[in-house]
């Protein structure tokens, strides 16, 4: 079965700083998506950024990057000049390629990011 | 306003109660689920409903009922639950089971068994 880990439960940064958190993954699967999700403080949980996996390309959305690196099972998000509304849980979750049971979504346990003004 | 709405936000119970949970999502999609998320644990799925269906259920205790009277509208029905049992409880839909694009999510009911 597929598991996503994510070492950092708490991480913080500096306004206007950059910050990185981590995200592996243990698949046997070649094909597969896989996504970045943040949840404000009483807010719904909103998709960041998503990566496919037969993508070679980094995926980036604005101030959002990931460091996708397929052999070595990473996913990394990288949030550039950190703004006071990142302030979030950070989810990373796996998806299959296939449809059914094993299109649905796995997740990680989450990392708090706090940004220091 | 991401277009998934729950009810209650907040809601505390004793062990004996029945209530329900109500989630409701305006993007017309066909597949709609339950997740239950407790600090420090990754989320949790419960069910899946699709075109109306139940397509999964995780192993979830009896004491939780989901229904699904239609594509819009989804219900989680809570009876004699045990104090283990509070946590977030998240509505999730997209625009079909197990499709490669993303969950929208609602802002969850926060449960509190006493």
């Amino acid at each position: 079965a597929q598991t996503v880990t994510q070492s950092q439960p708490e991480m913080s940064v500096q306004e206007a700083e950059t910050v990185t958190l981590s995200c592996t993954y243990d698949t046997s699967e070649s094909d597969y998506y896989l996504f970045w999700y943040k949840q404000p403080p009483s807010r719904q949980m909103i998709l960041v950024i998503r990566q496919e996996a037969y993508k070679q390309q980094n995926a980036t959305e604005n101030r959002f990057s990931v460091n996708f690196q397929k052999a070595a099972k990473s996913f990394s998000l990288k949030i550039s000049d950190s703004q006071l509304g990142d302030a979030a849980m950070y989810f990373c979750a796996y998806r299959s390629a296939n449809g059914g049971s094993q299109g649905n979504l796995i997740f990680g346990k989450g990392t708090k990011l706090s940004v220091k003004p | 306003e991401t277009g998934v709405t729950q009810t209650p936000r907040h809601l505390v119970m004793g062990m004996t109660n029945k209530k329900s949970l109500k989630c409701e999502q305006h993007l017309g999609h066909n597949a709609m689920y339950w997740y239950k998320q407790s600090a420090k644990k990754p989320l949790e799925l419960m069910f899946v409903y699709n075109f109306k269906e139940q397509t999964e259920n995780n192993s979830v205790p009896s004491r939780f009922s989901p229904e699904c009277p239609n594509s819009s509208h989804l219900f989680l029905h809570l009876h004699t639950l045990q104090p283990e049992d509070s946590a977030l409880y998240l509505c999730a839909s997209s625009p079909k089971w197990g499709d490669a694009y993303e969950q929208y999510f609602g802002p969850g009911t926060r449960l509190t068994v006493t």
